[in-house]
């Protein structure tokens, strides 16, 4: 048990639909990393916050977003969904801002019907 | 553009055999590290490695970082059913602070 949860497990829904996937860090650790999974793309890095602050963008498409929360528990919306958005969600965290290990959770598997 | 690349993609070996796979990068990276990545859970860390040529070992498992810090290698001893996973490099590349991740190697040790 990485300390990281997420939920929900599994999500399924329609195209054009939107979706909210949840992440609760490791008690005390201030960074949270969110990542997108997939068998032909491997694990692409989405967007990272610091404390509350978004701190870096990666591969995230605009009808994406995410925001962390006062009491550090994350959220990533996936709105407009297409076939292409069905994969594996990961958040994960670290104490620090760029150094410390990262602890995963166990991740969301959306499919996008 | 900065790439990873990890080779083999697959790989399917008897128990007891040994095996190494590969992670490179035509770039510096400031660090690396090595993560395995079981169905139905997140990565987990094995090891960070950030000075060239250094070498860790994790009981069977050993890391080396390249020279040049643009690759690394994982070579595994004696492979067991238990080390079937995707095994995942990512680093961090100089004057970066993002950890870009490798498409993996997804090990299978048939017993």
């Amino acid at each position: 048990d990485s300390g990281v949860t997420q939920t929900p497990k599994h999500l399924i829904t329609a195209t054009g639909q939107r979706v909210t996937l949840r992440c609760s860090p490791r008690s005390g650790d201030l960074s949270v990393y969110w990542y997108q999974q997939s068998l032909d793309q491997g694990l692409q890095f989405l967007i990272q916050y610091y404390n509350g602050e978004e701190r870096a963008k990666g591969n995230i498409l605009e009808r994406f977003s995410a925001q962390q929360f006062p009491d550090l528990h994350s959220e990533l919306n996936l709105s407009s969904l297409e076939l292409g958005d069905s994969a594996l969600y990961f958040c994960a965290s670290r104490s620090g801002d760029y150094t410390g290990e990262l602890f995963f959770g166990e991740g969301s598997r959306l499919t996008v019907l | 553009t900065q790439l990873l690349e990890q080779s083999p993609q697959f790989l399917s070996i008897q128990e007891g055999e040994n095996l190494t796979v590969y992670c490179n990068s035509s770039s510096v990276f400031s660090s690396l590290q090595w993560y395995r990545q079981e169905p139905g859970e997140g990565p987990v860390l094995l090891v960070t490695v950030v000075t060239g040529g250094e070498v860790k070992k994790l009981k069977r498992l050993t890391f080396q970082f390249g020279d040049a810090r643009k690759d690394s290698s994982l070579h595994i001893t004696a492979a067991q059913p238990g080390d079937t996973g995707l095994y995942l490099c990512a680093g961090v590349w100089a004057g970066s602070y993002q950890l870009t991740f490798g498409k993996g190697t997804k090990l299978s040790v048939i017993p």
